[in-house]
């Protein structure tokens, strides 16, 4: 398996403009993650899916960040409209781990490469 | 509110040495704690881990050591080589309930001088 694949790997954008950012998880995976990492804040959940529905978002900042998961091999986190405190590298993670499973080795997180956002 | 404090931001550490970073949570309903480690340009992947009903693992070089009464838990890396310069995470999560995504602590940027 090629791992989690996340799209694009950069992505510089204009102040206002809307940007989506998209994810296909390992397969077989049941839980995906979306984490938001910057120097300030570190690695933060944004949102949890699992089994393609939405389990936990409220590390979602405000209403301009939306994210989707519409089959389990595809999601996406939409910023409309994007702001330059958007700038950041966001991942997407995938676990074969099932909710209320305990987490283990097995169950771990695997992490795709980030899409740095850059807004201007 | 951070739930998960690591320390030190950064840390230098000779060749051969035993690189230490230090982690301390507050939810005692965590039950799991891993290490996340991430070289440039990538994601973080999984380094060791270790649940509360032990007070040590040990993988390789590297050691978790767990004090559950002091809600600590700290990354000892033996014998550190430039191959474990990376940003370390330690991070936190429990079992059930709606909120069970990773915690991260916000990271140790270690450099290993030759």
């Amino acid at each position: 398996d090629a791992g989690v694949i996340q799209s694009p790997r950069h992505e510089v954008t204009e102040m206002g403009q809307e940007v989506t950012l998209r994810c296909k998880p390992i397969s077989g995976h049941n839980s995906l993650f979306w984490y938001r990492q910057t120097m300030m804040r570190g690695l933060e959940l944004l949102i949890y899916f699992n089994n393609n529905v939405p389990i936990d978002d409220s590390g979602m900042p405000e209403d301009r960040f939306s994210a989707k998961m519409p089959n389990a091999s595809f999601s996406t986190l939409k910023i409309q409209p994007s702001e330059p405190r958007d700038s950041a590298v966001y991942f997407c993670a995938s676990s074969p781990r099932t909710g209320g499973m305990g987490w283990d080795r097995g169950t771990e997180a695997f992490f795709g490469q980030g899409t740095r956002l850059t807004v201007v | 509110q951070q739930q998960v404090k690591q320390s030190p931001q950064s840390l230098i550490v000779q060749k051969g040495g035993i690189s230490i970073i230090n982690c301390a949570y507050e939810n005692t309903a965590f039950d799991y704690f891993p290490w996340y480690q991430q070289f440039p340009g990538k994601g973080p992947a999984l380094l060791i881990a270790i649940r509360p009903d032990v007070s040590e693992k040990k993988e390789g070089r590297f050691t978790i050591s767990f004090n559950k009464s002091a809600k600590q838990f700290s990354l000892h890396i033996m014998d550190s080589q430039p191959g474990d310069s990376a940003t370390y995470f330690c991070a936190a999560s429990m079992t059930g309930g709606g909120a069970d995504g990773l915690t991260f602590g916000k990271g140790t940027h270690l450099i290993i001088q030759p």
